[in-house]
């Protein structure tokens, strides 16, 4: 049983498209999370969302956009994709906020051409 | 500014050496700060907080507020100890994030 399952786990696609990466969990907690991490392997935080609600927006192109359906899932959906967008994407979840620990997915790697 | 330091990109040790995996910190507040760990082809997991006091497969990690560090240390280090290791600080800004470091990769030879 996978806590925490992201799809697909990998995405090559061109410039200029649009796609969705989603995310669910099934520890029964509230609060869900998006990492992205580039190619050095830096892990930033993009969102954060708590029960359905958006807690944390970085500093994220509005192209991107989280949906939260229920607490249980989160999808994260890129317009307009670029170059630049190329990294693998982490969704996470925690009980309660980021002091809980921390359970993350497989990640996806996002290849824009 | 909130920032985490890990200022080695990739340290290589052999079996049985000793390990200290280096991060600093950059805080106002009183800092929360974990190691994550990402073994090959794992998830990444949470390996240590410093609330806790606690220590995870032999490695310990000691808030020094004074040097604003938080270095991650082994006195005998395994092969399976191989793997990339993050620090992480929680921002209590926004409802809380955690802020991660660049990473160390971490290559314990035989």
């Amino acid at each position: 049983d996978t806590a925490v399952s992201q799809t697909p786990k990998y995405l090559v696609t061109q410039m200029g498209n649009d796609k969705s990466i989603k995310c669910e969990q099934n520890l029964g907690h509230d609060t869900m999370y998006w990492y992205k991490q580039d190619s050095k392997k830096f892990l930033k935080i993009m969102f954060s969302y708590n029960n359905k609600e958006l807690i944390i927006n970085e500093t994220v192109p509005n192209r991107f956009s989280p949906k939260s359906p229920d607490k249980a899932h989160l999808n994260l959906h890129i317009n307009s994709l670029e170059l630049g967008d190329s990294a693998v994407y982490f969704c996470a979840s925690s009980r309660g906020g980021s002091l809980e620990k921390l359970f993350f997915g497989s990640g996806t790697q996002l290849s824009v051409l | 500014a909130q920032r985490v330091t890990q200022p080695e990109k990739l340290l290589s040790v052999f079996k049985g050496a000793p390990v200290e995996l280096k991060c600093n910190y950059s805080y106002s507040g009183s800092p929360e700060l974990f190691w994550y760990v990402q073994y090959s082809r794992q998830r990444l997991q949470l390996l240590l907080r410093h609330i806790s006091r606690e220590s995870i497969k032999g490695f310990t990690a000691d808030l020094n507020k004074g040097e604003t560090s938080f270095h991650l240390k082994k006195p005998f280090a395994q092969e399976e100890d191989s793997a990339m290791y993050y620090c992480a600080l929680l921002s209590y800004n926004q409802g809380g994030k955690l802020i991660f470091g660049q990473g160390t990769e971490l290559s314990v030879k035989p």
